[in-house]
């Protein structure tokens, strides 16, 4: 069965600090792994990895694939209180339908 | 903002009822995929509905049932509500890309709340 799994479950910090997401998985067929922040409700698309080793960079945001080991960073750097968010992994499996697999997100509070 | 509205934003049901709750797409955007997450959970596959047609199933009963409209808007139904069943409920629409061989991006809306009492 696939699975994703995310850590850690929850990460207080303080402004300007920076972090490092974690995400490992198993999936048959890999397609590709995104990146959502959710606030509130809609899960914003953050980042999609198709790719071992290739940076993806949205300002103070990056991440990176590794394919071999089976696992994804997202990075934030300087971070700000409007960082606060949970932070959600899902994989894409190849066949069939389109549909993603979650891990249950990291709580991400960064404090002034 | 994506483009993806749903309707309607809370919803409060008791057990044994049936609800209807309702995506539209983001313009452009055939297939729709629909989400079920618990609090503290990631969302959860329920099906996907592509150009009308069901296009895949999460491990979710029958009472879920869905349809996708000509215009690609899309319905999810629940039938025998149970508690269980409260939950945040998330339509996503992308573009469908395994035709091509690519990979699209799933677009979330804004999510309808369901209490079941």
């Amino acid at each position: 069965e696939d699975k994703v799994v995310q850590s850690p479950l929850s990460l207080v910090v303080h402004e300007g600090d920076t972090v490092t997401l974690n995400c490992s998985y198993e999936v048959t067929n890999f397609r590709s792994l995104l990146w959502y922040k959710q606030e509130k409700k809609a899960p914003t698309f953050l980042f999609m990895l198709t790719s071992s080793g290739i940076e993806k960079k949205s300002g103070r945001l990056s991440s990176i694939l590794d394919k071999k080991e089976l696992f994804s960073i997202l990075n934030i750097t300087a971070t700000q209180t409007g960082d606060s968010a949970v932070y959600l992994c899902a994989v894409e499996a190849q066949g069939g339908s389109e549909k993603l697999v979650f891990g249950k997100g990291t709580k991400l509070t960064v404090n002034p | 903002e994506t483009g993806v509205t749903q309707s309607p934003t809370h919803l409060i049901k008791t057990r044994g009822q049936q609800v209807t709750l309702r995506c539209s797409s983001q313009s452009g955007h055939n297939t729709v995929s629909w989400y079920q997450q618990a609090l503290g959970q990631g969302p959860q596959f329920i099906f996907q509905y592509y150009r009308e047609e069901e296009n895949g199933r999460g491990n979710f009963p029958p009472r879920f049932s869905g349809l996708q409209f000509p215009n690609y808007s899309s319905e999810l139904n629940v039938n025998a509500l149970e508690l269980d069943d409260s939950a945040l409920y998330l339509c996503a629409s992308s573009p469908y890309g395994l035709a091509g061989g690519g990979t699209d991006t799933q677009y979330f809306g804004p999510g309808t709340r369901l209490t079941v009492l």
